[in-house]
């Protein structure tokens, strides 16, 4: 496969269920990023990675918490959800922490009930 | 606050019609950046302008970015149902801090 791939592309949990999204790059790039998109709201940025340290937490909630144990590999590990949770949350992968073109995946849609 | 707003948020226009869309800021911005997304797809790049006043062009697409900075225009000419989707302008700060636009779905119709 080329490109970012996301994992499973859609999630119906419970507000009580432990879920993870996985995303991968084959582009060998070195960071890599979760945004989420909901419905009314621009796309927002929520965690960066930089050659697997975490350079940015953008307040996300502790009920989201990521894991980069490579540069190739994300995880968004999602407990305890809540329904304003509900959005598609997709990944992206840059050569380098800068303006380097950002490479999106096609993201998972999320929803929480 | 919303930092970077786009207008129309939405727009139906028949196959060959010319069409502009506006992105708007008060803050200036280091670039900017005119994505499209489709449905079931992450957004994909179209353009990064750098300069003030900066034009560019994609085959039918015409992108500008202001004098000072602060806002864009995307404008198609002769719009073709293979334009429909999602389009996105984000601004870079600094960076990687990319402030995405609120979105103006186009929607090209036969």
């Amino acid at each position: 496969e080329t490109g970012v791939t996301q994992t499973p592309r859609h999630l119906v949990m419970g507000m009580t269920n432990k879920k993870s999204l996985k995303c991968e790059q084959h582009l060998g790039h070195n960071a890599m990023y979760w945004y989420k998109q909901s419905a009314k709201k621009p796309l927002e940025l929520m965690f960066v990675y930089n050659f697997k340290e975490q350079t940015e937490n953008n307040s996300v909630p502790s009920r989201f918490s990521p894991e980069c144990p490579n540069s190739s590999h994300l995880f968004l590990h999602l407990h305890t959800l809540q329904p304003e949770d509900s959005a598609l949350y997709l990944c992206a992968s840059s050569q380098e922490l800068s303006t380097d073109t950002q490479y999106f995946g096609p993201g998972t849609r999320l929803t929480v009930l | 606050t919303q930092l970077l707003e786009q207008s129309p948020q939405f727009l139906s226009i028949q196959e060959g019609e010319n069409l502009t869309v506006y992105c708007n800021s008060s803050s200036v911005f280091s670039s900017l950046q005119w994505y499209r997304q489709e449905p079931g797809e992450g957004p994909v790049l179209l353009v990064t302008v750098v300069t003030g006043g900066e034009v560019k062009k994609l085959k039918r697409l015409t992108f500008q970015f202001g004098d000072a900075r602060k806002d864009s225009s995307l404008h198609i000419t002769a719009a073709q149902p293979g334009d429909t989707g999602l389009y996105l302008c984000a601004g870079v700060r600094g960076t990687y801090k990319y402030i995405f636009g609120t979105g103006t779905r186009l929607k090209v119709l036969a």
